[in-house]
């Protein structure tokens, strides 16, 4: 079956250090793949987009890799803050899917000082 | 300030009373969409709208209205809610759909009892 996997455990991260976040997928062949914030009760915050034919995409403390071969995007948060503690959602957008985006569940960063 | 704009942000009803969701956009996005969130189950999709007029079932369509008559404004209806629609309502804007970040709005969360 077709699906996209984030790590549902949380990632808890020492203050200063690099997070990274990765997010998975089968049998979809994704033209764009995007990243989100979201904070408890919120709605989400887009943060970075990547093509299929990108390897990396940078802003600011953030980069986001994207390996179709592998079928895999990670998501770097580097000196890391406790203000960087949140949900991060990645979501394929599949040339097939009429116009929907495909949505991770989602994997809990804690930053801890 | 460009935003999505939710109403209400809260909202407890009964079974079977009907009630819409109204959600608008400032930034003359073409593309609309209705998300739910439940806990463990991540972003599914209600139903969005390609523009005025144009509108199209997502995942999860049952028991969920859409109208868009005007291109700003994207109303979610429930015609007789049921205490399985209790949830975490989120609407969402792009320019097109494809190839750009989603704004969400602050959600609306509803409880049916």
């Amino acid at each position: 079956s077709q699906k996209i996997e984030q790590n549902s455990e949380a990632l808890n991260i020492q203050e200063g250090k690099t997070a990274t976040l990765t997010c998975n997928y089968t049998n979809y062949s994704p033209a764009y793949l995007q990243w989100y914030r979201q904070d408890p009760g919120r709605g989400p915050v887009f943060l970075l987009l990547i093509r299929e034919n990108e390897k990396e995409k940078r802003k600011e403390r953030l980069k986001v890799t994207f390996d179709t071969t592998l079928k895999q995007s990670l998501f770097h948060v580097t000196a890391s803050q406790p203000a960087d503690s949140a949900t991060y959602l990645c979501a394929l957008d599949v040339l097939d899917s009429n116009y929907q985006l495909i949505w991770g569940a989602g994997t809990k960063l804690i930053i801890k000082p | 300030e460009a935003q999505v704009t939710q109403n209400p942000r809260y909202l407890i009803t009964v079974t079977g009373k009907k009630l819409t969701v109204t959600c608008s956009q400032n930034m003359n996005h073409e593309y609309m969409s209705w998300y739910r969130q439940d806990p463990g189950l991540g972003l599914r999709q209600i139903y969005y709208s390609m523009n005025v007029e144009v509108t199209d079932k997502g995942d999860v369509p049952e028991g969920y209205k859409v109208s868009r008559k005007e291109k700003r404004n994207f109303p979610l209806i429930l015609e007789s809610p049921s205490p399985n629609q209790t949830s975490l309502y989120f609407c969402a804007s792009s320019p097109r759909g494809r190839g750009g970040g989603y704004t969400f709005g602050s959600g609306t969360r509803l409880t049916v009892v």
